[in-house]
């Protein structure tokens, strides 16, 4: 069964440094692989999602993650920390079904 | 920009109370799920229907019900509520296999 594991439950950056959110698969046939943010008191809104086309995919507000096969990954990184990033990160995958399996979550936490 | 919609978004109820939470979207998918979040951020599946008439258990046991008369209609019930209930329940909905879900706001319920 597929699955997904974000190492690290809570992130913290200073405003302007790289944020980076770790994410690794489980899956024993191509992923379909997504990164949501959740604002307080907020539903889920999709980042960005790899769907086995481009390895590197961009997503909204600065985001991109790569896929890497090799390693089961799919990282989420921005260049530049900005306080609205502060959020909650959610990585999820989809295998051939119609379900969304996601990841326990990270919190992103921005100093100034 | 996402149509899916969830009432009441807040809600606090006396123990043993039928309460039903409302979940509507306006995309046409066929597919609809509900999320049970709780205060540690994990997302767990209660429900989940491929289409009207469809309806299907999750990965998380609950003690929920759902129904799927209209396409455009996912509505869950708790028929008796108690303060395990309390927690945050998610909507979302979905083109087909494999693509993003678009989330509702969410409904925070507690039961006192």
């Amino acid at each position: 069964a597929q699955s997904v594991t974000q190492l690290g439950s809570h992130v913290s950056v200073s405003e302007g440094a790289l944020v980076l959110l770790r994410c690794n698969y489980s899956s024993s046939v191509p992923p379909y692989l997504f990164w949501y943010v959740q604002y307080p008191n907020q539903g889920l809104q999709l980042l960005l999602k790899y769907t086995s086309a481009a390895t590197l995919v961009k997503g909204i507000n600065g985001f991109e993650a790569e896929f890497k096969k090799s390693e089961t990954s799919f990282h989420l990184t921005k260049p530049s920390a900005h306080m609205s990033d502060a959020a909650e990160y959610f990585c999820a995958v989809s295998v051939r079904t119609d379900k969304l399996i996601f990841g326990t979550g990270t919190r992103l936490q921005v100093f100034p | 920009e996402a149509d899916i919609y969830q009432t009441p978004r807040y809600l606090v109820i006396g123990t043993g109370k039928k309460i039903t939470l409302e979940c509507s979207q306006t995309m046409g998918h066929d597919k609809m799920y509900w999320y049970q979040q709780d205060p540690g951020m994990e997302l767990h599946l209660i429900h989940y229907s491929y289409g009207v008439n469809s309806t299907e258990k999750g990965d998380l046991s609950s003690e929920s019900t759902v129904s799927r008369i209209r396409t455009e209609h996912f509505p869950l019930t708790l028929e008796s509520a108690r303060p395990s209930h309390t927690s945050q329940y998610l909507c979302a909905s979905s083109e087909r296999t494999n693509t993003e879900a678009f989330f509702g706001q969410g409904t925070r319920l507690t039961v006192v």
